[in-house]
């Protein structure tokens, strides 16, 4: 299985909506990342989990909330969103988060459309 | 700061040509060089990668490394209409990957 999968596919949410986003890869990849990626720009990345622990917060407001409950599954959790928070979000995984090259390949999931109303 | 500069384009080629897509870093110490495809609405799907100097080449792609002048290319040969996307050159070193904003292609049937 060479495939990140992600659900929903689109997703329209109110401001005071809860929501949650799903990611799952079964590569036996130690390393996930979740990005937002806005129309005709590249993507930014938001986080990473390295082994299921969190190393890198790009200083992402608190309404994005993310979880790994494992080494297969990433999940993000939406809660208050703004309009400006629509995008697509993109879930990416690679075999290891390290400073060697070798292991920074990253292969991206389908993403959700999301729409904050 | 971190840079990677690619020409927005869009980039306009007849079918059965070569597309040249390039990039530059800021970063001396960038170890790893991918080039990312596009579609439209769709997420971005890796096609080469390259980490040592010179050519490398995968079916009609060749990617180019010259780290001394900071500059990594994409030759697409014999582009295809289904080659038309944005093409992301991403850089990485140290723990983060950097993206360039990619570089539109038209090819022209």
């Amino acid at each position: 299985d060479t495939e990140v999968t992600q659900t929903p596919k689109h997703l329209v949410m109110g401001m005071t909506n809860k929501k949650s986003l799903k990611c799952e890869q079964h590569m036996g990849h130690r390393a996930m990342y979740w990005y937002k990626q806005k129309a005709k720009k590249p993507p930014e990345l938001m986080f990473v989990y390295s082994y299921e622990k969190l190393s890198i917060n790009e200083s992402v407001p608190s309404r994005f909330s993310p979880e790994c409950p494992n080494s297969s599954l990433l999940n993000l959790h939406l809660h208050a969103l703004q309009p400006e928070d629509s995008a697509l979000y993109l879930c990416a995984s690679s075999q290891e988060w390290t400073s060697l090259s070798s292991y920074n390949e990253q292969f991206f999931g389908p993403g959700t459309r999301l729409t904050v109303l | 700061q971190k840079e990677v500069e690619q020409n927005s384009g869009p980039l306009s080629v007849p079918e059965g040509a070569i597309a040249s897509l390039n990039c530059t870093y800021s970063d001396r110490g960038s170890q790893s060089f991918f080039w990312y495809r596009q579609y439209s609405g769709k997420s971005p799907e890796l096609i080469m990668f390259i980490y040592s100097n010179g050519d490398k080449e995968d079916g009609r792609f060749t990617a180019q490394l010259n780290k001394a002048s900071q500059y990594v290319s994409l030759l697409i040969r014999d582009s295809q209409p289904s080659d038309s996307a944005t093409y992301l050159c991403a850089v990485g070193g140290g723990f983060k990957t950097i993206f360039g904003a990619g570089t539109r292609l038209f090819v022209k049937a």
